[in-house]
């Protein structure tokens, strides 16, 4: 258990579908993260929200659009999705968004794009 | 952003010690050093990070060489758990929460 918890864990969708994932830590942290591993290429970084504020969007297709109500909770709402979006999308928090801060990350949520 | 290198795998017999290797030959003065593993099925694991100075937690250490241009982390007893992949990775002063994750070492324990 590394204090943050994404649901669902997995998820099947189709094209035309709209679904949202849901990541919360539970460790006071005020940064949080959205990351995406494809099969066979490294984890690649999405969005990042400091202090509720989004501060990264690492030119990611309008069809992922992310939502961070608190800082305690990351949503990532999906519509329109591809095939090739089926992935594993992990969430990590931190306490700042400096270089010497570690990243918690969840389990992940397996997505499978139909 | 400064890269990393890392070799695609490495083998260990369970209870010895692994040196795991990284090579960040453009890294800055101000780059940290940071260590995650990842087990089969799982999110990425933080394990250690430093700047400079060697560093230990209960799970591994960190040796940074003086010129900061390579870095091993150190497995202590390498157990059956500790197989996963082991990534190393740079985070810079600017932007450091751009964490770029390579291919990363694939580490096997035999038993």
């Amino acid at each position: 258990e590394t204090g943050v918890t994404q649901t669902p864990r997995h998820l099947v969708m189709g094209m035309t579908n709209k679904k949202s994932l849901k990541c919360e830590q539970h460790l006071g942290h005020n940064a949080m993260y959205w990351y995406k591993q494809s099969a066979k290429k490294p984890l690649e970084l999405m969005f990042v929200y400091s202090l509720e504020e989004r501060v990264e969007n690492n030119s990611v297709p309008s069809r992922f659009s992310p939502e961070c109500p608190n800082s305690s909770h990351l949503f990532l709402h999906l519509h329109t999705l591809q095939p090739e979006d089926s992935a594993l999308y992990l969430c990590a928090s931190s306490n700042g968004i400096g270089s010497s801060y570690e990243q918690y990350f969840g389990p992940g949520t397996r997505l499978t794009v139909t | 952003d400064a890269k990393t290198t890392q070799p695609n795998s490495m083998e260990s017999n369970e209870e010895e010690p692994v040196h795991l290797p990284c090579n960040h030959s453009t890294i800055s003065g101000t780059d940290y050093i940071h260590w995650y593993r990842q087990l089969p099925s799982q999110g990425p694991e933080y394990v250690i990070h430093g700047l400079t100075s060697n560093v230990n937690n209960r799970m591994a250490s960190l040796a940074i060489a003086e010129d900061r241009k390579s870095s091993t982390l150190i497995l202590h007893r390498a157990t059956l758990r500790d197989a996963a992949v082991y990534y190393c990775i740079l985070r810079a002063n600017t932007g450091g929460f751009k964490t770029i994750f390579g291919a990363g070492t694939r580490l096997f324990v035999k038993a």
